[in-house]
């Protein structure tokens, strides 16, 4: 079975400063991976997603992830984030390719420090 | 266009009650899918309905059941209910087809508080 690790809870930054925020997987098979973002008292939103080809994937609001699959990796970041940036990021994983079931990791506290 | 549409936003039932949670997708999506969050065990997968069928099914007990109508229009409904089952209920809906694998769009689901 797959499964998703992100291990930092919270992360606070200030504003116009630089994120990374990290995900890292596990999986015996090929996997797809996305980046959700969900705002208070709201469902969740796509940021980004990698399904194939260009490890580097751009996504909404200036956010990008790079697919590394030699770490098992797929880290999210932003170059400059902003006071609106802040929210719950999840980080998922799909082992098949055409349903929906997604395996999501706990999440990211993202908090922007004016 | 609307959104995915959930109903009821809030609920609150007691232990051994029975609930209906309902989802209107996005006009033109034929996948829903539903998920279950809570601050202990994040978002878990519950189930997806394809086309009035269920295409994939979480590690859910049976209490645990959905449907899926014509129209796109699901349920989910939860018998013999138990304080565990506490949680916001997230509904998700895509159009299904493999190019566009996990792409969800998600209501602001149905938060459930179980007595």
């Amino acid at each position: 079975a797959q499964s998703v690790t992100q291990l930092d809870s919270q992360v606070p930054v200030f504003e116009e400063a630089p994120v990374e925020l990290r995900c890292n997987y596990s999986s015996s098979v090929s996997v797809y991976l996305f980046w959700y973002v969900q705002y208070p008292n709201q469902g969740l939103q796509l940021l980004l997603k990698y399904l194939s080809g260009s490890t580097l994937v751009k996504g909404i609001n200036g956010f990008e992830a790079e697919f590394n699959k030699s770490q098992t990796s797929f880290h999210l970041r932003k170059p400059s984030v902003h006071i609106s940036d802040t929210a719950e990021y999840f980080c998922a994983v799909s082992v098949d390719f055409g349903n929906e079931k997604l395996t999501f990791g706990t999440g990211t506290r993202l908090t922007i420090i004016p | 266009k609307a959104g995915v549409t959930q109903t009821p936003r809030y609920l609150i039932k007691t232990r051994g009650q029975q609930v209906t949670l309902s989802c209107s997708p996005i006009s033109g999506h034929r996948s829903v899918s539903w998920y279950q969050q809570t601050p202990g065990q994040g978002l878990q997968f519950l189930f997806e309905y394809f086309s009035e069928t269920q295409r994939n099914k979480g590690n859910f007990p049976g209490r645990f059941s959905g449907r899926q109508f014509s129209n796109s229009r699901s349920e989910m409904n939860v018998s013999t209910l138990e304080l565990g089952d506490s949680a916001l209920y997230l509904c998700a809906s895509s159009l299904g087809q493999p190019t566009n694998t996990g792409e969800l769009f998600f209501g602001e689901g149905s938060r459930l508080t179980v007595l």
